[in-house]
């Protein structure tokens, strides 16, 4: 079983609408989720970082973490064309290494 | 945020030769970098963990005599692939963490795209 685990899409949405992304991990020592957002060719740039239980906001982006579940997601509201790229959950192990799924395409559709 | 440059963007070389990688954090200092490996249309691999003044950590399958990686100080590591091969080409990026922070955000440099020839 990987360590993190996300549906790798892609996912296609309207310009507009709400994009809706999801994560699940194994290790339920975890403590601090990442969201990454990736363009073609580019490297990762960090959206959101969420540590506790329930919901963070920052801009159009809201992160939630459901630890008894072990799920984390990405909602980004009025999606735009710029939106479009890869999405990469990421997490600690037990071990202090930062891994992540294997990414959630994104299109947004003008 | 935090900056992390590495160098260089783009390097082609011949087969057989070594290409060293520069990953520096330029506004704060880093006990921990990641390195990462990316090929086309996939996830990123978490090569090794690199302290700073001890060896690297190296996942299982990492040949650490071909990749090796140094971090002499707090604001800099390097990835030498040696003899490299055709296969070793690649998407190869970086990223650090704060100073004495666990479980916190990494941050990625811009990577560097290998090509052997």
């Amino acid at each position: 079983q990987k360590e993190v685990e996300q549906n790798s899409g892609p996912l296609s949405v309207p310009e507009g609408a709400i994009a809706s992304l999801n994560c699940t991990y194994s290790d339920r020592g975890s403590q601090s989720f990442f969201w990454y957002r990736q363009y073609s060719g580019k490297s990762p740039e960090l959206i959101m970082s969420i540590y506790s239980n329930g919901d963070k906001e920052d801009g159009r982006f809201t992160a939630q973490l459901n630890k008894a579940s072990q799920y984390v997601s990405l909602l980004t509201r009025d999606s735009q064309p710029s939106d479009s790229a890869t999405y990469l959950c990421a997490s600690y192990t037990g071990f202090q290494k930062l891994v992540f799924g294997t990414g959630t395409r994104l299109l947004v559709s003008p | 945020g935090a900056v992390v440059s590495q160098h260089p963007s783009r390097v082609i070389c011949k087969s057989g030769t070594s290409v060293k990688i520069e990953c520096r954090s330029l506004d704060f200092q880093a006990t921990t970098m990641f390195w990462y490996r990316q090929f086309p249309k996939q996830s990123l691999m978490l090569m090794a963990t690199s302290n700073e003044g001890s060896k690297a950590t190296y996942e299982q399958g990492v040949e650490k005599d071909k990749f090796l990686i140094n971090h002499a100080s707090l604001t800099l590591s390097t990835l030498t692939v040696t003899s490299a091969h055709p296969e070793d080409s690649s998407f190869y990026i970086c990223s650090a963490r704060y100073r004495g922070l666990t479980n916190t955000e990494a941050f990625f440099g811009q990577g560097t795209r290998l090509t052997v020839v």
